[in-house]
């Protein structure tokens, strides 16, 4: 139990273009999902706390105009990386919690902006 | 500021020898504390809660507040405990995780 999927696992688009990342809670329900970046190499930083039904919490310095986070539903979260750059290019990892401490990460989507 | 510091990067033991990542933090009031593993070409994963007191796979972890430490033991490395471990530190009500840099476990045979 308590599986995440993130799709797709891995995407190519162009500077200047739109991304869709997709997580998903697929055997129970998430009040809050997270979402991270994680650079090569190095540790997971927090980009947001989405919860369902509400506006995200953004951390500092991440822009949220940029990072757009929607929580539609209870198993589902998407983020959207706007106008992307090659700077956007990394690993984008979520985590769905179904209570307080507990998260459960999905596999990560590997972004590459050309 | 609330921050997680694992001052290794990479520890590499041989097998059968004993084992500790060390982890470090910094926060005003009482967090949660964690370690997650990664194991190679797998997600992110939780390994011990500190308030469950549990030994996961062999490993323990004890939580010492006046030194503001959680650092992760393991009496005899196995192989299979090569991975790339996180510390990380929540809210006492729960919520976003605050990771450390990762300390990536070589065990070699």
């Amino acid at each position: 139990g308590a599986v995440v999927s993130q799709h797709p696992s891995r995407v190519i688009c162009k500077s200047g273009t739109s991304v869709k990342i997709e997580c998903r809670s697929l055997d129970f329900q998430a009040t809050t999902m997270f979402w991270y970046r994680q650079f090569p190499k190095k540790s997971l930083m927090l980009m947001a706390t989405s919860n369902e039904g509400s506006k995200a919490t953004y951390e500092q310095g991440v822009e949220k105009d940029k990072f757009l986070i929607n929580h539609a539903s209870l198993t589902l979260s998407t983020l959207t990386v706007t106008s992307a750059h090659p700077e956007d290019s990394s690993f984008y990892i979520c985590s769905a919690s179904p209570r307080s401490w507990e998260q459960y990460f999905g596999p990560g989507t590997r972004l590459t902006v050309t | 500021a609330q921050r997680v510091t694992q001052p290794e990067k990479l520890l590499s033991v041989f097998k059968g020898a004993p084992v500790e990542l060390k982890c470090n933090y910094s926060y005003s009031g009482s967090p949660e504390l964690f370690w997650y593993v990664q194991y190679s070409r797998q997600r992110l994963q939780l390994l011990l809660r500190h308030i469950s007191r549990e030994s996961i796979k062999g490993f323990t972890a004890d939580l010492n507040k006046g030194e503001t430490s959680f650092h992760l033991k393991k009496p005899f490395a196995q192989e299979e405990d090569s991975a790339m471990y996180y510390c990380a530190l929540s809210p006492p009500e729960g919520g976003k995780l605050i990771f450390g840099q990762g300390t990536e476990l070589s065990v070699k045979p």
